[in-house]
């Protein structure tokens, strides 16, 4: 069975720092490309990042550009967001999902995290 | 504001058929294929239609979705009550670099 379960959310002040984790069981966790979604509090869905298989190509959504990093250890099966510089506007809670073989679905989701920025 | 538009709310009652639509522009639905998401308010999004009307295993043949040109819908057929969740269509945009999704529909079954 596939699973993959988010971990790391918290509260965090205006222009500090976090890192989300996403560990991943039932699939061949290197053979996909991953996804972080987010979703603010009674808000629609937004794409954050995406990463392929051996870390040589990384999308980002443009309000997080130079602030957020994707990554991946295909040896621990585990999916990595680094959130710098954040802002209450981040605050949202934090899915992460693997990506599909066809026109970019996104396939399993976790049950998210909640990443709160206030001071 | 989302890059792709769908109608804030939506109804029907039991038995129905009702459609979602998605609308975008030539760099997003109009060259590439529509993924739509269901989602139960207080639970992760759930992939419901994907690749041209491909249905996820567990997902009913009640659910299908079409495109044409920059416009894309869900439709649902023989709606049941347990089909009362917030639907969001989805697609890669070839200027963004990136998914775009759309605001959202609340189906609400009377």
């Amino acid at each position: 069975e596939v699973q993959v379960v988010e971990s790391g959310g918290g509260l965090v002040q205006p222009g500090g720092s976090l890192r989300l984790s996403c560990a991943s069981t039932g699939f061949t966790f290197s053979s996909y490309w991953m996804t972080w979604v987010r979703q603010a509090p009674g808000k629609g869905l937004e794409w954050v990042a995406n990463i392929n298989q051996d870390v040589s190509a990384k999308y980002y959504v443009d309000s997080v550009k130079g602030r957020f990093t994707i990554s991946r250890d295909n040896a621990k099966n585990s999916l990595y967001l680094q959130m710098n510089s954040l802002r209450a506007e981040d605050t949202a809670v934090y899915y992460c999902a693997k990506v599909g073989y066809f026109g970019w679905n996104f396939d399993y989701w976790g049950q998210g995290t909640l990443v709160t920025v206030s001071s | 504001q989302s890059v792709l538009t769908q109608p804030p709310s939506a109804s029907g009652t039991p038995g129905q058929r009702v459609t979602i639509s998605c609308s975008g522009s030539s760099s997003n639905i109009g060259s590439n294929t529509v993924n739509w998401y269901q989602q139960v308010p207080g639970t992760a999004p759930k992939l419901l239609i994907y690749y041209n009307n491909q249905r996820p295993s567990g997902v009913p043949d009640r659910f299908s979705d079409s495109k044409s040109g920059t416009s894309a819908s869900l439709a649902i057929s023989g709606l049941q009550s347990e089909d009362e969740a917030d639907y969001y269509c989805a697609a890669w945009d070839d200027s963004l670099n990136g998914v775009v999704f759309g605001g959202g529909t609340k189906l609400t079954v009377l």
